[in-house]
């Protein structure tokens, strides 16, 4: 069974400051990652999708990696800002087709 | 309007009503999703339709009860409820069911059951 694991839980930053994020998943037969941003109470917003062939996607100021042999992704969000601040989420879909999703890290920006 | 649309936002409901959650998309895909985040905890899958027809039910509870009309409809009928049920419930769709393109979510239905 995948298993996503997300650390840190929780990080708090200064505005400008570069954020990394890291999403770790213990089987690599992935077909691809996909990396989310949630506001409090609401849905997801997808953010980036990184096939299992390609080694990074980036958009604007974000930048994701994938290490599929090693089963981990870091997002980088440079000059970071306070709309910025929500919970990201990682999810990873398998051979099975089912996506597993991380808990989250939820991030504040602070002005 | 394009997206995953979801009604209503938010719904407080008693352990013996019945109501629904609906989620509707107009991007042409052919694989619909329900998931129930939890505070604190993993988005959890309870339900997959694709092309209209049920493909996964994720050991959920019979009180959750899903159905999809058409492949741009889906709802999630509740009834008999528990606290323990309240949660933020995503409707998510895909191009098809374990494409290689993405998932999109809705912003979700907060239900809180008293």
């Amino acid at each position: 069974k995948q298993e996503v694991t997300q650390i840190p839980a929780a990080l708090s930053v200064p505005e400008g400051e570069n954020l990394v994020l890291n999403c770790s998943f213990t089987d690599s037969a992935i077909y691809n990652l996909q990396w989310f941003r949630q506001d409090p109470g609401k849905g997801l917003t997808s953010l980036l999708l990184i096939q299992s062939s390609q080694r990074e996607q980036t958009s604007g100021r974000l930048n994701a990696s994938l290490d599929k042999s090693s089963g981990r992704s870091t997002l980088y969000i440079a000059a970071s800002q306070p709309g910025d601040s929500a919970t990201y989420l990682c999810a990873v879909r398998p051979n099975d087709y089912k996506l597993s999703f991380g808990a989250g890290t939820t991030v504040t920006v602070r002005a | 309007e394009t997206g995953v649309t979801q009604t209503p936002r938010h719904l407080v409901m008693g352990m013996t009503n019945k109501k629904s959650l609906k989620c509707e998309q107009h991007l042409g895909h052919n694989a619909m999703y329900w998931y129930k985040q939890s505070a604190k905890k993993p988005l959890e899958l309870m339900f997959v339709y694709n092309f209209k027809e049920q493909t996964e039910n994720n050991s959920v509870p019979s009180r959750f009860s899903p159905e999809c009309p058409n492949s741009s409809h889906l709802f999630l009928h509740l009834h008999t409820l528990q606290p323990e049920d309240s949660a933020l419930y995503l409707c998510a769709s895909s191009q098809e069911f374990g494409d290689n393109y993405g998932y999109t979510f809705g912003s979700g239905t907060r239900l809180t059951v008293v």
